[in-house]
């Protein structure tokens, strides 16, 4: 079955931490996608970064980084040097059928205090 | 380019009333999603169109819901009659087809069953 574990429900941080968000996923097939959405307190959802499951690479952009590693079947996002405005709920999701639906975790809530 | 328009944005209504949720995609794009997602739980797949057609409809609750297509454009999702337990973010998607493409949200309807 597929599936996604966000574990953390709530992390709060001080303005200037350096915080660690964790995706852990399940499935069998062996090409799929991961993603990472914001849900900043305006409700919509905003797209940050797609992978596929070929692509182990980590990836920087700007004060965002993640780390994809297959062997732990983790997609892990932290943001480093956390501002105000990174306050959100933050979800990690999988797609496992091209174009199809995909599944999400249950979102991490994450607080930046001045 | 416009993004994904849904309408209302807010909606609270008397439990045994009924709803109507509203989802203009993409322009050009066939495939269209609703998800929702329930008192702080995670993000859950409703069902997928393609074109006018219903691709995938495993995450209807009940049939309460009835979502429609007309003419491969905008779509409809009715709720009748409305729950308490239908209280939540609906959210709609569209894509032009695999993940390549990306998979655009619009910024969800809050529904209040009171």
């Amino acid at each position: 079955a597929q599936k996604v574990t966000q574990a953390q429900t709530e992390i709060s941080v001080v303005e200037k931490e350096d915080v660690t968000l964790d995706c852990v996923y399940e499935t069998r097939d062996t090409t799929y996608y991961l993603f990472w959405y914001k849900q900043p307190p305006s409700g919509e959802l905003v797209f940050l970064i797609r992978r596929n499951s070929f692509d182990e690479q980590n990836e920087i952009s700007g004060r965002y980084s993640w780390n994809f590693q297959k062997s732990t079947s983790s997609f892990n996002f932290t943001i480093t040097a956390s501002q105000v405005v990174d306050s959100a709920v933050y979800f990690c999701a999988l797609g496992y059928n091209q174009g199809g639906k995909l599944i999400f975790g249950q979102g991490t809530e994450l607080s930046v205090k001045p | 380019e416009a993004g994904v328009t849904q309408f209302p944005s807010h909606s609270v209504i008397e439990k045994g009333q009924t709803v109507t949720l509203r989802c203009d995609p993409i322009s050009g794009h066939d495939n269209l999603y609703w998800y929702r997602r329930v008192m702080g739980k995670e993000i859950k797949f409703l069902l997928h169109f393609v074109k006018e057609s219903k691709q995938d409809e495993s995450g209807m609750p009940n049939n309460r819901f009835l979502a429609e297509r007309t003419g491969g454009t905008y779509s409809t999702l009715k709720v009748q009659p409305a729950e308490l337990e239908d209280s939540g973010v609906y959210f709609c998607a569209s894509s032009q087809g695999g993940w390549g493409y990306g998979y655009t949200f619009g910024s969800g309807t809050r529904l209040t069953v009171v």
